[in-house]
């Protein structure tokens, strides 16, 4: 049973960083794709970015270049979303999501609990 | 960049009704990228659909998905109390805004 666990709500100044966690259990990291997806308050889903297996690398939406850097720990399991230069807008639930072998790339089939992030003065 | 319209934003029905919701790409896709979503308040989305009309795994069949190139459709053939919620579709690396079941 895959199971991502992320860490807890953060409040944060504008213009500094955040970064959060997200442990898996049930797999090994280096057998998953991990992706980092926003949700502001009352608003839709964002794609932040993930690890493209097909290019062996990890990719950024374009709004998000320059500002975010995604990060794995294989030793501990532990994928990280580092967000900096932050601004009210950046206030919403962040999750961690990837896709088991079950269903195989381009959708989520597992997500983690979220982490609020709030930015205010 | 693909952008994804759902339709309509709210559909306001009863218990038991049939609930049909349209997902709609700006140019056609890969239906092995196309994916639905449940989301109830609180909660972390749920993967309902992928592969454009695959089940997850522990979805009920009353959920089913279809469609190819730039239209899909997700339909729920009953309405239970628990399918009252916020469903989105999802390409890759986009998401719809998403489309809101109600009671009505």
């Amino acid at each position: 049973q895959v199971q991502l666990v992320q860490s807890g709500a953060e409040v944060k100044k504008p213009g500094a960083s955040v970064k959060v966690s997200c442990k898996v259990s049930g797999y090994t990291l280096t057998e998953l794709s991990m992706h980092w997806v926003r949700q502001a308050p009352g608003k839709g889903l964002e794609w932040m970015g993930g690890f493209d297996p097909e290019d062996g690398e990890t990719i950024y939406a374009q709004k998000f270049q320059g500002r975010v850097t995604m990060t794995e720990d294989t030793s501990t399991d532990t994928a990280y979303m580092e967000l900096s230069s932050l601004r009210s807008e950046d206030t919403a639930v962040y999750y961690c999501a990837t896709a088991t072998p079950l269903v195989g790339a381009g959708a989520f089939d597992i997500w983690g609990q979220g982490t609020m992030v709030t930015v205010s003065s | 960049e693909i952008v994804l319209t759902q339709s309509p934003g709210t559909l306001s029905l009863s218990p038991g009704e049939r609930a049909t919701l349209s997902c709609r790409a700006s140019q056609s896709v890969s239906s092995s990228y196309l994916a639905w979503y449940q989301q109830k308040p609180g909660q972390a989305p749920r993967l309902l659909i992928y592969g454009a009309s695959s089940r997850a795994t522990g979805i009920p069949d009353r959920f089913s998905g279809s469609g190819s190139g730039t239209d899909f459709t997700l339909t729920i053939s009953r309405l239970e109390p628990e399918d009252f919620a916020v469903y989105y579709c999802q390409q890759s690396k986009t998401f719809g805004q998403g489309t809101k079941v109600e009671i009505k």
